[in-house]
């Protein structure tokens, strides 16, 4: 089945302890990006990768990293939480940056 | 910069009724439209899309137009279900220009609300 998988679904962590979520997907895609969703404020674009080791900002990097060693992988990477980091977060991943993308099923990040 | 305006919820019909939910959008450039919808407790799944002006995408009873004259792409349903209860976002990826990013630029959601 097509798909894009992400993990953890739900985390609770506290500030300062570095995190992970994992982004994969097994469409051969070559877009993949990652959005925030907060209510009020909707969805943001936090990074997003082109192709393997192609990656640059969105709207709202600060906080973030992200790495492209691979096509189906896209980890967000947050060194540092903070409590404004949380929030509902979405991977993405289409053909290319100009057809439609799929998203994962979400992850729900709360950092106390 | 690009923008999309829905209109805003909840929107709340009764059982086999008609929905319009109203979308217009900003854009520099060649914008791809499309609807998203969101389950409770879901990701965001595609409904439908339409990439060039006068298109029309269609799926599971809704469809919705591509009109570059009136920069909008209202999704409508003839008879809605119970099921269809769920938070629809309209988005744009804008080709070309400087925004040429594959960005998704969502609306604010609009909850939909369908009771029996």
């Amino acid at each position: 089945e097509a798909q894009v998988t992400q993990n953890p679904r739900y985390l609770i962590t506290v500030t300062g302890k570095k995190l992970t979520v994992t982004c994969s997907q097994n469409m051969n895609h070559e877009y993949m990006s990652w959005y925030r969703q907060d209510p009020g404020l909707g969805l943001r674009q936090i990074y997003y990768s082109m192709n393997v080791e192609v990656t640059d900002k969105g709207d709202v990097p600060e906080g973030y990293k992200v790495s492209r060693k691979e096509k189906r992988n896209f980890p967000l990477i947050l060194e540092s939480p903070s409590p404004n980091q949380t929030s509902l977060y979405f991977c993405a991943s289409s053909l290319s940056h100009r057809n439609e993308q799929f998203f994962g099923p979400g992850t729900r990040l709360t950092v106390l | 910069g690009d923008s999309v305006t829905q209109m805003e919820g909840p929107v709340t019909l009764s059982e086999e009724a008609f929905l319009t939910i109203n979308c217009t959008y900003t854009a520099t450039g060649y914008p791809s439209l499309f609807w998203y919808v969101q389950y409770p407790g879901e990701g965001l799944q595609l409904l439908l899309k339409a990439t060039k002006a006068d298109d029309k995408g269609s799926n599971k009873g809704f469809e919705a137009t591509y009109r570059k004259e009136t920069t909008s792409f209202h999704l409508e349903k003839g008879s809605v279900q119970v099921s269809d209860s769920a938070v629809y976002f309209c988005a744009l990826i804008t080709l070309g220009g400087s925004s040429n990013t594959g960005k998704l630029i969502f609306g604010q959601g609009t909850t939909l609300q369908v009771k029996p």
